[in-house]
């Protein structure tokens, strides 16, 4: 079944302690990106890879990291989490710009 | 940069028909979307429309395309329980740029 799996689906965690969410996608798409959902502010791309090694920042991309190693995975990387960051992030891809995305299911990260 | 605005709320009868607007502000998407998001899930793609048309028709649902006026818009028919969720419009050019939801309810 062609999907794009996150993980954790939630995450509690303490300001400035290191966390990773992880996204991996089995339909060999090119295109990757991450986005965080919050309330009267709509979906905000943090981060968005266009192939492997290939990165560039989206909207929001202070307080986050990412890599593209391999095709399937787009780690996102928060190395010091502040409450800020509490939030709906979901990753999505897609085989080019232009064409339909898919997305996962959602991490809602909380940050204490 | 390129701006997606749509209504935040909608509430329609159950049975009666549901039109959710968005306007944008850039010409150059070649595709136009719609995405659906029901409680808990992510977002998953329900139609689109090519620039260069006008309608789309797929079953309940009705895309209309004024290009002039940069105006989309969804059509649901016969809205159902089923339907509620938030819709998202969405255009493309070096990334998706979506509204910021609308959240329709349906009244019994």
């Amino acid at each position: 079944e062609a999907q794009v799996t996150q993980n954790p689906r939630y995450l509690i965690t303490v300001t400035g302690k290191k966390l990773t969410v992880t996204c991996s996608q089995n339909m060999n798409h090119e295109y990757m990106s991450w986005y965080r959902q919050d309330p009267g502010l709509g979906l905000r791309q943090i981060y968005y890879s266009m192939n492997v090694e290939v990165t560039d920042k989206g909207d929001v991309p202070e307080g986050y990291k990412v890599s593209r190693k391999e095709k399937r995975n787009f780690p996102l990387i928060l190395e010091s989490p502040s409450p800020n960051q509490t939030s709906l992030y979901f990753c999505a891809s897609s085989l080019l710009t232009d064409t339909e995305a898919f997305f996962g299911q959602g991490t809602r990260l909380t940050v204490v | 940069g390129e701006d997606v605005e749509q209504s935040l709320f909608l509430s329609v009868r159950e049975g009666d028909s549901s039109v959710i607007n968005c306007t944008y502000t850039d010409s150059s998407s070649t595709y136009l979307y719609w995405y659906k998001q029901e409680p808990g899930a992510g977002l998953q793609l329900l139609t689109y429309i090519f620039s260069n048309m006008d309608m789309k028709q797929d079953q309940r649902l009705t895309v209309l395309l004024n290009k002039k006026d940069k105006h989309l818009s969804l059509r649901i028919a016969d809205t159902q329980t089923g339907d509620s969720a938030i819709y998202f419009c969405a255009v493309r050019d070096d990334k998706i740029i979506f509204g910021k939801g609308t959240r329709l309810h349906i009244l019994p």
